[in-house]
């Protein structure tokens, strides 16, 4: 097993531009998390799906911010515009609904200039 | 979900037990108590899990009180690999819509030789 798989694995980019991340979960995991780590605020659930379907999105920064689930293998975290506090860790997660293990990715590392 | 107290850090000598100390005192009787580790640069990871009882697998022991108020990580043989930051969670089982999470600053774990 793969496990989750986050591209890109870092990405730099400058104030105003557009960012996608993108997560595959674990084949046959229906539950998908979405997490932004900082120093100053730890980790933050910021989404999570089941069954593709967005159950709760209040970890959503603002609307520069939009999380998509087009189908159980795929997920796209997208912030337009992005700003230099964006910076971060994003980690995605997958579980399969009714155990209690999330399995997390290796995370992509963002830097707006 | 109840609130978690862990020490800030802790060190452990390689080869001894670490016993990883986590306070709960406002946990209800449906809530479960979660274990997870970051090691630095990746994604956390799942130890372990318990609601009542005592719990053991191939990575801790969970050590619950009768209260259910406390609880500790035990690593039987930490080795240099165990350095890292530990979350204790406590949340409600939830029997659909996935298993969110919410991570508080844990306790960095240092093991030297």
């Amino acid at each position: 097993d793969a496990g989750v798989i986050q591209s890109p694995r870092h990405e730099v980019t400058e104030m105003g531009q557009e960012v996608t991340l993108r997560c595959k979960p674990i084949s046959g995991h229906n539950s998908l998390f979405w997490y932004r780590q900082t120093m100053m605020r730890g980790l933050e659930l910021l989404i999570y799906f089941n069954n593709n379907v967005p159950i709760d999105d209040s970890g959503m920064p603002e609307d520069r911010f939009s999380a998509k689930m087009p189908n159980a293998s795929f997920s796209t975290l997208k912030i337009q515009p992005s700003e230099p506090r964006d910076s971060a860790v994003y980690f995605c997660a997958s579980s399969l609904t009714g155990t209690e293990t999330q399995y997390f990715g290796p995370g992509t590392r963002l830097l707006v200039l | 979900d109840a609130k978690t107290t862990q020490p800030t850090s802790m060190d452990c000598a390689e080869g001894r037990a670490a016993n990883l100390p986590c306070n709960h005192s406002t946990i209800s009787g449906n809530e479960y108590v979660y274990w997870y580790r970051q090691i630095h640069s990746q994604g956390p990871q799942y130890i372990i899990h318990g609601l009542k009882n005592n719990e053991t697998n191939e990575m801790a022991s969970l050590i619950i009180t009768e209260d259910r108020k406390s609880s500790t990580l035990i690593l039987p043989h930490a080795t240099l690999r165990d350095t890292a930051v530990y979350y204790c969670i406590v949340r409600l089982r939830l029997t659909g819509g996935g298993n969110k999470l919410t991570f508080g600053t844990g306790t960095q774990l240092k093991v030297e030789l």
